[in-house]
């Protein structure tokens, strides 16, 4: 089976400038998350979504940082403006179901996002 | 809150066992999860273990769940060079998997 997609690979902006990031989660999985993780930490959640709906988004940053899922199957991440503590790699997950704690996330390679 | 805590580091010689230690604070973790990552790449799930068993073996690893004492660990058997990568605990409080991660601990093997 094909795995999580994201694109691009890497993104340098300036600060104060916009970026958005897309993931393909794989075909059937009806839960997506996104992660944010910052070099030397482990990931941290920003939003889950099951189908097109928002499951969490208590810790998104909702001033910048924006995601929609709009078909129920690609997403996109949005941050505008970029600040500099945005530089981060950006991770997309899917699962197979909410509420099954054995369907594992999968995680796609995720973007590396630089903000100078 | 919730909060899982990694050592940082663990260097080990090729053949021998590795093994990563995790804790975390929120009793009403249902699921506990290993996760391994290489340079460059997204997470990779290892193993995960249900919060009512305290022990699942899956070929070279061995997870360890001592409930009382909120402390988790990984053991790698015949360790590998391969296995060169940062490990990640995760814990899953609520019904719909979203996982608390710990900061990582980098495994070195040398040869």
């Amino acid at each position: 089976e094909a795995g999580v997609a994201q694109s691009p690979r890497y993104k340098i902006i300036e600060k104060r400038q916009s970026v958005a990031f897309w993931c393909n989660p794989i075909s059937g999985h009806a839960t997506l998350y996104w992660y944010q993780q910052i070099l030397g930490q482990g990931p941290k959640l920003l939003i889950q979504f099951q189908n097109n709906g928002v499951v969490d988004d208590s810790q998104l940053p909702k001033d910048r940082f924006s995601a929609e899922r709009l078909k129920g199957v690609d997403s996109t991440l949005k941050i505008q403006p970029a600040k500099l503590e945005d530089s981060a790699v950006y991770l997309c997950a899917s699962s197979l179901d909410v509420g099954q704690g054995s369907s594992p996330l999968h995680f796609g390679n995720g973007t590396r996002l630089t903000v100078t | 809150g919730e909060d899982v805590e990694q050592s940082l580091f663990l260097s080990v010689r090729e053949g021998d066992s590795s093994v990563i230690n995790c804790t975390y604070t929120d009793s009403s973790s249902t699921y506990l999860y290993w996760y391994k990552q290489e340079p460059g790449a997204g997470l990779q799930l290892l193993t995960y273990i249900f919060s009512n068993m305290d022990m699942k073996q899956d070929q070279r690893l061995t997870v360890l769940l001592n409930k009382k004492d909120k402390h988790l660990s990984l053991r790698i058997a015949d360790t590998q060079t391969g296995d060169s990568a940062i490990y990640f605990c995760a814990e899953s409080i609520h019904a719909g998997n979203m996982l608390t991660f710990g900061g990582g601990t980098r495994l070195m093997v040398k040869p």
